[in-house]
């Protein structure tokens, strides 16, 4: 079983649509939680990142941390089709950068 | 501000053959970090310098990988001798302090036949 579990997709939806992406995870020592966009022939781009449970907002995103589910989402609201890009979770025990166990990415795609 | 620059953007090589990959990070950032990212996964850490030291190279194949930072800017990651498994996209990444946010270049795409 991977340390980090997400659905590959690829996932289609039309403009304006509430997007929600989800990773799960089973390491409970997971504290840090980040969400990465990666455009097509680009690398990864930190979106959100956040600290135990909870929520935290910023602009049309949203993360969500549930750990008592072992389990996290990304929403997306009024989605663009410039929001099309593969998204990646991201998390690790402790704040050291080196310790980031990634997903294998969600595949989005919004029609216009 | 620069981003993290690499080159070359793609290398299409023979297996058996060696093949090098260059990395600048954005100006003041003393942590760098190269990693792995195979076709539908997520990208995996092979080395991390701080300044011109080497904190983690666990998951770096070292029998045919090897890297180096010198005087703590540039870095190169060279492959010798490539394995078909090798065929991957090479990302270098640098941050300010081994702590949170990554700031990651283009990539090198890179194809082993």
């Amino acid at each position: 079983q991977k340390e980090v579990e997400q659905d590959p997709g690829p996932l289609s939806v039309p403009e304006g649509a509430i997007v929600s992406l989800n990773c799960t995870y089973s390491n409970s020592a997971f504290q840090y939680f980040m969400w990465y966009r990666q455009y097509s022939r680009k690398g990864p781009e930190l979106l959100m990142y956040t600290y135990s449970s909870g929520n935290k907002e910023d602009g049309r995103f949203t993360a969500q941390v549930d750990k008592s589910s072992k389990y996290i989402s990304l929403f997306i609201r009024d989605s663009q089709p410039s929001d099309s890009a593969t998204y990646l979770c991201a998390m690790s025990v402790d704040s050291s950068a080196s310790k980031i166990i990634f997903g294998s990415g969600t595949r989005l795609s919004i029609r216009p | 501000e620069a981003g993290v620059a690499q080159s070359p953007r793609y290398k299409i090589i023979e297996k058996r053959q060696s093949v090098a990959f260059w990395c600048n990070p954005i100006s003041g950032h003393a942590t760098l970090y190269w990693y792995q990212q195979i076709l539908g996964q997520g990208p995996k850490l092979l080395i991390q310098f701080q300044n011109n030291g080497v904190v983690d190279d666990s998951q770096l194949p070292k029998d045919r990988f090897s890297a180096e930072r010198l005087k703590g800017v540039d870095s190169t990651l060279k492959i010798q001798p490539a394995k078909l498994e090798d065929s991957a996209v090479y990302l270098c990444a640098s941050s300010i302090a081994s702590l949170g946010k990554l700031f990651f270049g283009s990539g090198t795409q890179l194809s082993v036949l």
